[in-house]
Parts: C-alpha cells; structure tokens; sequence
C-alpha cells in the first residue's frame, strides 16, 4: 500500500526564516508522481507542484523550491524567506495509478505559521 | 478560466437526514474526483470518474454514500441516512484525461455538519 509521511505536525518560524517541510513517501511502483498542495485559512487546496519518478531534478519557483530524493524516497520542500501568508497547512500527496484512477494518497499535512 | 465549485459550501443536517453535494468540475476535464477531509481520518479518496467508464467506488466508506456524473460534468455525492461521524469538509477535484500523474485541482469543498 501506499503511504506518505509528515512527520512535522506544526512548525513555527519568525518571518523572513527559511523552513523545510518534509515529506516521505512509500510506494511499489516504479513509476508514480509527487505532488504539494497548500491549504490556507479559507480551505481550498491550492496546487503547488507536480514531479514524476523519473525527474528527481530539483526545482525553484519564486520562494520556494523543492528537493526529491529517490534514494531516501523524500521529497522535501523548502521555503525561502519565510512571509505571513505562507502560514497555511501543507500537504504532500502520491498519486497510485490503478487502471487510470490516480487517486491521491494525502500525508497527514504540516500546519506552519509564520510568525511576524 | 473557471475553477472547480461545489455547492453548497455549508450544510447543517440532522442525523438521520439525506444530503446531496454537488461539484462542477473545470470545463474540458474528464477526470473527477471525491475526497473527504476530517479531523480524525485526514484527506480520503472516495470515488472517482472518468468519462463514461464505470466509477471506481472503492473508497466509500459505507453504502450510504453513492454518486453519479451527469453527462460527463456535474456529479452529485449523495449521503443518505446521514450519521454524526459524516461530518467532514468533502472536496471535489477534476483533472484533463491523458498521460498519468496529470494534477487535480480542488473545489472549496462542502463543509457538512451532521447534528
């Protein structure tokens, strides 16, 4: 089966901080995708990144960037100079691909506040 | 363009009652899906469909709950006999068909409140 971990529950950094939010996955295929959302106080979750298996380069937007590591099945995300409306609970996600339904296996999500 | 909604984005019921929850997909995505967030379980896959073919209905946690898809759109998550453990925020999430991994977007969800 799969799963995917977050271990930090909460975290709580002074603005303009970097904060890492980690994320571990497991899975039995060899092909599978990553995904980041962010869900901020008004609920909806917002769609950050996708990576596939087979890409582990890592990549930048903006403030944030994200590290995927296959070798230790991580894929961390990391935020730059850390602002308020970063504050939000943020979930990494594993699609499972059974005869097309790629239904999302959520971890339990990291609550961050960013704090002014 | 149009994001994905969801209506009600509010429901108070009494145990006992039926419910139904509707979620317009974006335009042009064929793939839809059912998820349920709740304080104790997390985010949970419920159903998904796409195009004409057969829902996976796997992830329904009981057989109060069925949905349908009208004319490869708009679905309706139907909650009969509704029970206090059903409380949760239910978000729907629509996708393009094609190659694997493509991403879902989210609705807002339908929080449901069971008295």
């Amino acid at each position: 089966a799969q799963k995917v971990t977050q271990a930090q529950t909460e975290i709580s950094v002074v603005e303009k901080e970097d904060v890492t939010l980690d994320c571990v996955y497991e899975t039995r295929d060899t092909t599978y995708y990553l995904f980041w959302y962010k869900q901020p106080p008004s609920g909806e979750l917002v769609f950050l990144i996708r990576r596939n298996s087979f890409d582990e380069q890592n990549e930048i937007s903006g403030r944030y960037s994200w590290n995927f590591q296959k070798s230790t099945s991580s894929f961390n995300f990391t935020i730059t100079a850390s602002q308020v409306v970063d504050s939000a609970v943020y979930f990494c996600a594993l699609s499972e691909f059974n005869f097309g339904n790629e239904k999302l296996t959520f971890g339990t999500g990291t609550r961050l506040t960013i704090i002014p | 363009g149009a994001g994905v909604s969801q209506s009600p984005s509010n429901k108070v019921t009494e145990k006992g009652k039926d419910v139904e929850l509707r979620c317009d997909p974006i335009s042009g995505h064929t793939a839809l899906y059912w998820y349920r967030q709740s304080l104790g379980q997390g985010l949970e896959f419920l159903i998904y469909f796409q195009g004409n073919s057969a829902p996976d209905k796997s992830g329904l946690p009981s057989d109060r709950f069925s949905a349908e898809r009208t004319g490869g759109s708009v679905s309706t998550l139907t909650i009969q006999r509704t029970q206090q453990e059903d409380s949760a925020v239910y978000l729907c999430a629509s996708s393009h068909e094609g190659p694997r991994g493509d991403t879902q977007y989210f609705g807002p969800g339908t929080r449901l409140t069971v008295l």
